[in-house]
């Protein structure tokens, strides 16, 4: 199947410095990729849709100036969440998709971040 | 948009036992539904999957079946054993769109 893979798996930053996370598609050209939160013991929630070669679409409430993300490959989305806080503390999740094949469904590992 | 109801929360079975868990869809145009199950600490995985145009989808242990009339899907686990305890989310998205709403996940746990 698709190899989507995120990096780092984990990390731990002082509150208000930036961190940046990367998801990358191994094998295959992924013209969409997904950037998911899951809170402890819930569901994914979608942060935003990453576009390769435009901007992302934000999903309501997410602070975009906050997720910066960018898309500047078919095999590369990069989420840097900047001046971090103890509440961005959570597991980011990205998925990949190329349109009209079934690779929505494959997930990078996810980054657990933790802001102290 | 679309919105995501799965049932139960929680589910706790005997190994050996068959496990159902319940999802409904609200958005008519969504087209593909996957399942993932999700272990502590760890990505989903993709486990089984449905397309609009087929009712039921089987394998090995495992079956998703499809009312799109009704907009309800189903996870149907049969002989757990325990390493089949996780969480398992539902999704709903329109393929053209491409963006996955899951449902709230259902935790099972299976006791030997």
């Amino acid at each position: 199947g698709a190899v989507v893979s995120q990096h780092p798996s984990r990390v731990i930053c002082k509150s208000g410095t930036s961190v940046k996370i990367e998801c990358r598609s191994l094998d295959f050209q992924a013209t969409t990729m997904f950037w998911y939160r899951q809170f402890p013991k819930k569901s994914l929630m979608l942060m935003a849709t990453s576009n390769e070669g435009s901007k992302a679409t934000y999903e309501q409430g997410v602070e975009k100036d906050k997720f910066l993300i960018n898309h500047a490959s078919l095999t590369l989305s990069t989420l840097t969440v900047t001046s971090a806080h103890p509440e961005d503390s959570s597991f980011y999740i990205c998925s990949a998709a190329r349109s009209g094949q079934r690779f929505y469904a494959f997930f990078g590992q996810g980054t657990r971040l933790t802001v102290v | 948009g679309e919105n995501v109801e799965q049932h139960p929360s929680t589910l706790s079975v005997q190994e050996g036992d068959s496990a159902v868990i319940k999802c409904t869809y609200s958005d008519s145009a969504s087209n593909y539904f996957p399942w993932y199950k999700q272990e502590l600490g760890k990505r989903p995985q993709l486990i089984i999957d449905i397309r609009s145009n087929v009712g039921e989808k089987k394998d090995q242990r495992i079956a998703v079946t499809l009312n799109k009339t009704a907009k309800h899907f189903s996870l149907h686990i049969t002989e757990t054993q325990p390493e089949d305890s996780a969480v398992y989310f539902c999704a709903a998205l329109n393929t053209n769109a491409g963006k996955s709403t899951f449902g709230d996940g259902t935790t099972l746990t299976v006791k030997p």
